[in-house]
């Protein structure tokens, strides 16, 4: 199946500092790109979806100036968390589907742990 | 509003079989997936309906009927590895998926 690779898989940041988290298709275009964002023992909630060359359509409730998506290729997405806060600790996941050539599924990366202390 | 409603957590002995519900109402429907999730890791997927009736896939199978707004999951021969968050998840007409709680399975010996 196709390959989305995360990265980091796991990072700890002091409070006030940001973090970018990269997602990368390795194998097809990722025309369109998920951002969850999962806290424990809770489903995945949805923070954004962005179309390649596009900016990001954000859910309600999530605050497009602290997390921000850059989805500037086809194989490339970035979620930066701005001026992280301890409440941001939570696992991040992307997932990546080609939108254009009619897939369905869509592929996940592997997650980020983000810590905050 | 869109909804989807799986049981919370389900036990089940190894060498057994389980199934896991899952209704959902949704705006417009694209396809129900179901991803397998072990505690710290990314969901893996596991199945995709978008017609009614069964897809089987070795031990695992999954029903749908959308008439009803219902499928399962039917995991056969359990083994301890399948212990795990099992997560419904629809695809609805904006192509963006709802998705459920989860059902977190304990397989016993």
């Amino acid at each position: 199946g196709a390959v989305v690779s995360q990265h980091p898989s796991r990072v700890i940041c002091k409070s006030g500092t940001s973090v970018k988290i990269e997602c990368r298709s390795l194998d097809f275009q990722a025309t369109t790109m998920f951002w969850y964002r999962q806290f424990p023992k809770k489903s995945l909630m949805l923070m954004a979806t962005s179309n390649e060359g596009s900016k990001a359509t954000y859910e309600q409730g999530v605050e497009k100036d602290k997390f921000l998506i850059n989805h500037a290729s086809l194989t490339l997405s970035t979620l930066t968390v701005t001026s992280a806060h301890p409440e941001d600790s939570s696992f991040y996941i992307c997932s990546a589907r080609d939108s254009l050539g009619g897939q369905t599924e869509a592929f996940f990366g592997q997650g980020t742990r983000l810590t905050v202390v | 509003g869109q909804n989807i409603d799986q049981p919370t957590e389900m036990t089940a002995t190894e060498g057994a079989i389980v199934q896991i519900n899952c209704t959902y109402q949704t705006s417009g429907f694209n396809g129900l997936f179901w991803y397998q999730q072990h505690a710290g890791e990314a969901p893996t997927f596991l199945s995709y309906n978008v017609l009614d009736g069964l897809e089987e896939k070795g031990r695992f199978s999954s029903f749908l009927s959308r008439s009803k707004g219902y499928s399962y999951l039917l995991l056969k021969e359990l083994q301890m590895k399948d212990s795990a968050s099992y997560l419904c998840a629809v695809m609805d007409s904006n192509y963006q998926l709802i998705w459920g709680a989860g059902t977190k399975l304990i397989i016993k010996p």
